[in-house]
C-alpha cells in the first residue's frame, strides 16, 4: 500500500497557539481519517472525513479535506501540553471490489506542544 | 463502541523463538481483520488482511512463512512470528472491521515485541 506524505514531519509550538497539520494522498478514497498516537502507544481515532465532506470539526479538532487535490489538514486550536504526540492521517481507498483493503497511513507528524 | 483488544501488549522473546500475538473483537464480529507494523518514529505499514475462515493476503514483501495469521473466528486473529530475529522487533497493531454492519476500522492497542 503507498504511503501519504505529511508535512511538517515535526512541529514544536508554544501552549496556546494553533497547530497545523497537513496530509497528502495518491489514489481515490471513500474516507480520510486523523489518528494521534502517544509515544509507544495504541491509536487513538480523533476524526473521520468521508470524500464528499470538505470540513469538519470536533472540538479544538478542524480537518478539511480537498478531494482535487487531494489533501487534507488537520487544525489543533489552542494547543496544550496533553496534545503532544505524533498525529497520522489514513486513507481508506476507493475499491470496488466489496471488500475491505485496510488503511493507508502518512508517515505523521510529530506535534511538540512547550509549556 | 466497538473495541478491540490485543494480547499480549509487550513481549520479549529470544531469537530463534515464535510468538503469538492474538487480536480479539470483544463486542462486535470481525469480518476482516488487519495487521500493521510500525518501526521506531515510523508510520504504519499493512503487513496483512484477513477475512474469517479465509487464508490471510499479505502486502509485497511481507514473509507468509514468518508471519503466520489465522483467523479462525469472528472475534479472534493472531500473528505468529516464527523463528524471530532482532530484526523482527517492532510494534505490532491489529485493526478489526465489519463491513456488513459498517463498523470503523478498530485498533487494537498494540503489542511491543523486542527479540534479543
Amino acid at each position: 500500500s503507498q504511503q501519504g506524505e505529511e508535512d511538517p514531519q515535526a512541529l514544536s509550538i508554544q501552549e496556546g497557539e494553533n497547530a497545523t497539520m497537513n496530509c497528502s494522498y495518491k489514489t481515490s478514497i471513500n474516507n480520510l481519517q486523523w489518528y494521534r498516537q502517544n509515544s509507544g502507544r495504541g491509536l487513538v481515532h480523533l476524526i473521520l472525513i468521508r470524500s464528499n465532506e470538505r470540513e469538519k470539526h470536533s472540538g479544538r479538532l478542524r480537518v478539511t479535506l480537498d478531494t482535487s487535490k487531494k489533501s487534507s489538514s488537520l487544525l489543533i486550536t489552542a494547543s496544550r501540553a496533553a496534545d503532544t504526540a505524533s498525529y497520522f492521517c489514513a486513507t481508506d481507498e476507493l475499491y470496488s471490489g466489496g471488500g475491505a483493503d485496510g488503511l493507508t497511513f502518512g508517515k505523521g507528524t510529530h506535534l511538540i506542544i512547550q509549556p | 463502541g466497538a473495541v478491540v483488544s490485543q494480547h499480549p501488549s509487550w513481549v520479549i522473546c529470544k531469537s530463534g523463538t515464535s510468538v503469538k500475538i492474538e487480536c480479539r473483537s470483544l463486542d462486535f464480529q470481525a469480518t476482516t481483520m488487519f495487521w500493521y507494523r510500525q518501526f521506531p518514529k515510523q508510520s504504519l505499514m499493512l503487513m496483512a488482511t484477513s477475512n474469517e475462515g479465509s487464508k490471510a493476503t499479505y502486502e509485497q514483501g511481507v514473509e507468509k512463512d514468518k508471519f503466520l495469521i489465522n483467523h479462525a473466528s469472528l472475534t479472534l486473529s493472531t500473528l505468529t512470528v516464527t523463528s524471530a530475529h532482532p530484526e523482527d522487533s517492532s510494534f505490532y497493531i491489529c485493526s478489526a472491521t465489519n463491513l456488513k454492519i459498517n463498523y470503523g476500522y478498530t485498533f487494537g492497542s498494540g503489542t511491543r515485541l523486542t527479540v534479543v
